[in-house]
């Protein structure tokens, strides 16, 4: 399974809501990371776990709230959100090999519309 | 600043020449250079990964060179396809587990 399922497709949330995006591979992959994609733009880094732990936050505002449960699933909380956040949540994973992690395998993606 | 560029312009090219797209960077010094597909309201898909020792790598119709001197990477499709049309991004391996991407070139291969 080369896989990396995410759901949901969409998502339309006020301002004042709580949700929960999420994320499952099962390749046994050891990294997971989540990405912020705009319209007409790379994916741009937010999180990444290792090990099912946080080893880097890119300075991302806390109204987003990432968890790694278990090693084959990887959740974003949202609370708060402002329109601009409005984007494509990237959902990506990869194994470790000798100097770094590499090739990444994304989701589909979860299409974010905060009213 | 850190930049990855590629051409900001689609590219349009007819069924079956070669596409050729560049991605230059500036004030890195990459272990690895990679290269994705993505089709739109979808995630990218890896392509290709080159080593900083590595000139040129293949895959079927696909060709990657890395010029680490030039800093600069060639991103070559021969025999292009309409299935081909696609954004297609460069990335750097910028840390152990960090990954940054290019700006994204549109190719379009019309039949």
């Amino acid at each position: 399974d080369t896989e990396v399922t995410q759901t949901p497709k969409h998502l339309v949330m006020g301002m004042t809501n709580k949700k929960s995006l999420k994320c499952e591979q099962h390749m046994g992959h050891r990294a997971m990371y989540w990405y912020k994609q705009k319209a007409k733009k790379p994916p741009e880094l937010m999180f990444v776990y290792s090990y099912e732990k946080l080893s880097i936050n890119e300075s991302v505002p806390s109204r987003f709230s990432p968890e790694c449960p278990n090693s084959s699933l990887l959740n974003l909380h949202l609370h708060a959100l402002q329109p601009e956040d409005s984007a494509l949540y990237l959902c990506a994973s990869s194994q470790p090999r000798d100097r770094g992690y590499y090739e990444q395998y994304f989701g589909p993606g979860t299409r974010l519309t905060v009213t | 600043s850190q930049k990855i560029e590629q051409n900001s312009e689609a590219l349009n090219i007819q069924e079956g020449k070669t596409a050729t797209l560049t991605c230059n960077y500036t004030n890195y010094s990459p272990a690895y250079l990679q290269w994705y597909r993505q089709d739109p309201g979808r995630g990218p898909v890896f392509l290709l990964l080159i080593r900083e020792n590595e000139k040129e790598k293949r895959k079927e119709r696909l060709k990657v060179t890395f010029d680490t001197t030039l800093k600069q990477s060639l991103f070559h499709i021969t025999a292009s396809q309409p299935a081909d049309s696609a954004t297609y991004l460069c990335a750097l391996n910028t840390g152990f587990q960090k990954l940054v991407f290019g700006t994204g070139t549109r190719l379009l291969v019309s039949p």
